[in-house]
């Protein structure tokens, strides 16, 4: 099974829509991550937490929020979809600051 | 401000050629971190290297060979007798130690490598 797990993987929403990624991982990592990947400008970081009570926003954090339920799940929602909300989105996970972070196999949504 | 320059966006190379992946970073700190990432067709961001700031010696794995020098802030990664399986997007990522915001990596823009049989 693999250690990071995004559901859904495919998503198709319409503008204004209410939607939200899950990201669950048995890694055991404290630090977990939201990335986004647009073509041509790599990933960038939407939010990161290091555990359940600490949330961070990243550089492009505006349209999104986030939930640590628990030390193996981090969700991000987009509150109201728009249309340059559609990308590759990814979740990782870390044990220490700098140590290597671990990718989910992405979530790849479309907002209509 | 980090950041992480893959100045080839595409290449394109015969199977069995050597290919060479350029990676230049910017840091103003000593103490960092550098990662490249693959990214085949399926999606996945597969982990392939992590090489500290401290630790200048060349690396190689198999059919992969990394070149990190900190005088020319570069690291390159370059793969010897490509496979049509090499096939991927890479990217080079950098992350900095920093005390309140933790391990955030700087992505470069990735370079597509083709390799054709």
């Amino acid at each position: 099974d693999a250690d990071v797990t995004q559901t859904p993987r495919n998503r198709i929403t319409k503008t204004g829509k209410r939607i939200m990624l899950e990201c669950s991982q048995t890694k055991g990592h404290d630090r977990m991550y939201w990335y986004r990947q647009d073509p041509g400008l790599g990933l960038r970081l939407i939010y990161y937490s290091f555990d359940v009570k600490d949330i961070n926003k990243g550089e492009i954090s505006d349209g999104y929020s986030v939930s640590r339920q628990a030390q193996a799940k981090f969700s991000l929602s987009l509150e109201s979809a728009i249309p340059n909300q559609t990308a590759l989105y990814f979740c990782a996970t870390s044990e220490h600051r700098l140590e290597t972070q671990y990718f989910g196999p992405g979530t790849r949504l479309l907002v209509l | 401000a980090q950041k992480v320059t893959q100045a080839q966006t595409e290449i394109s190379v015969v199977e069995k050629e050597d290919v060479t992946l350029d990676c230049v970073y910017e840091t103003r700190d000593t103490t960092y971190y550098l990662f490249w990432y693959k990214q085949p067709p399926s999606g996945e961001l597969v982990f392939l290297i992590r090489r500290n700031s401290f630790d200048e010696q060349n690396e190689i794995s198999g059919r992969y060979s990394w070149n990190f020098q900190k005088s020319t802030s570069s690291f390159n990664f370059t793969i010897t007798a490509s496979q049509v399986v090499d096939s991927a997007v890479y990217f080079c990522a950098l992350s900095e130690e920093e005390e309140t915001s933790g391990s955030r990596l700087t992505f470069g823009e990735g370079t597509q490598l083709t390799v054709n049989p």
